[in-house]
């Protein structure tokens, strides 16, 4: 199975001011077919899960342009260019090139 | 608008059974494939099992496969988990969740989830 590892596992972030998220993987998520299959969550307090990112570096439509994603292979970032009190929670980097499909174990977002 | 919406989740003695359903709405159901993710009280989300479109191909992880059986029907735009032996650990808020992209298999990336459901094993 593989196994995702996100750091760090909280952060803490003056509005205004640029986050940073890793997310590295136990094997290459880049398929033979040339995607990557690697997405970012997010999980507000209290609410279910929301698509950020998918295949590395693709927002979901009404996502803010302030979050981006890259990486490649096994490494891979989700970086908040300025961050807002509403992007508080939890994020989740997950995997879907196999089965089983797997998540990180989370990185909690506060404002300072 | 895409709307998810389980029930059918509560309490349940180790060993019980429950069956999960998801009302889908807004999106054309039978032509995406679906996931059910769950996740333990204060812990991370777990992939727990997808199935296709037609409902032909399903998934399921290690931890659930041979006590839940995942299926759907197309004419009443539901999904559901069967859920059967439950044990402790099952005790998670489960989440249905539609597939972003049409056509596919599998589930490879999520874009719309229900509120979740609540299911406790508990004696």
């Amino acid at each position: 199975d593989i196994v995702m590892t996100q750091t760090p596992l909280s952060l803490s972030v003056t509005p205004g001011q640029p986050a940073s998220i890793s997310c590295k993987s136990s094997q290459s998520l880049l398929h033979s077919a040339g995607k990557t299959y690697l997405s970012w969550y997010l999980q507000k307090p209290g609410q279910s899960p929301q698509l950020l990112i998918y295949e590395v570096s693709n927002r979901f439509s009404g996502v803010p342009h302030r979050f981006s994603g890259s990486g490649s292979g096994t490494d891979f970032t989700l970086k908040i260019s300025r961050v807002e009190a509403e992007d508080v929670g939890v994020y989740y980097c997950m995997q879907s090139i196999q089965l089983p499909y797997s998540f990180g174990q989370g990185t909690k977002l506060e404002i300072k | 608008e895409v709307q998810l919406l389980e029930s059918g989740g509560g309490l349940v003695q180790p060993g019980g059974s429950l069956r999960l359903s998801c009302a889908a709405s807004g999106f054309s159901f039978s032509t995406y494939a679906m996931n059910w993710v769950r996740q333990a009280p204060g812990k991370g989300l777990e992939w727990v099992s997808g199935v296709s479109g037609s409902g032909g191909s399903t998934y399921y992880a290690d931890s659930v496969k041979g006590r839940f059986t995942i299926s759907r029907d197309n004419s009443k735009n539901t999904l559901y988990l069967q859920m059967n032996s439950l044990r402790a650990d099952d005790t998670a808020v489960y989440y249905c969740a539609k597939a972003l992209l049409r056509g596919y298999s599998r589930v490879y990336y999520s874009d719309y989830w229900g509120q979740g459901t609540l299911v406790t094993v508990s004696s």
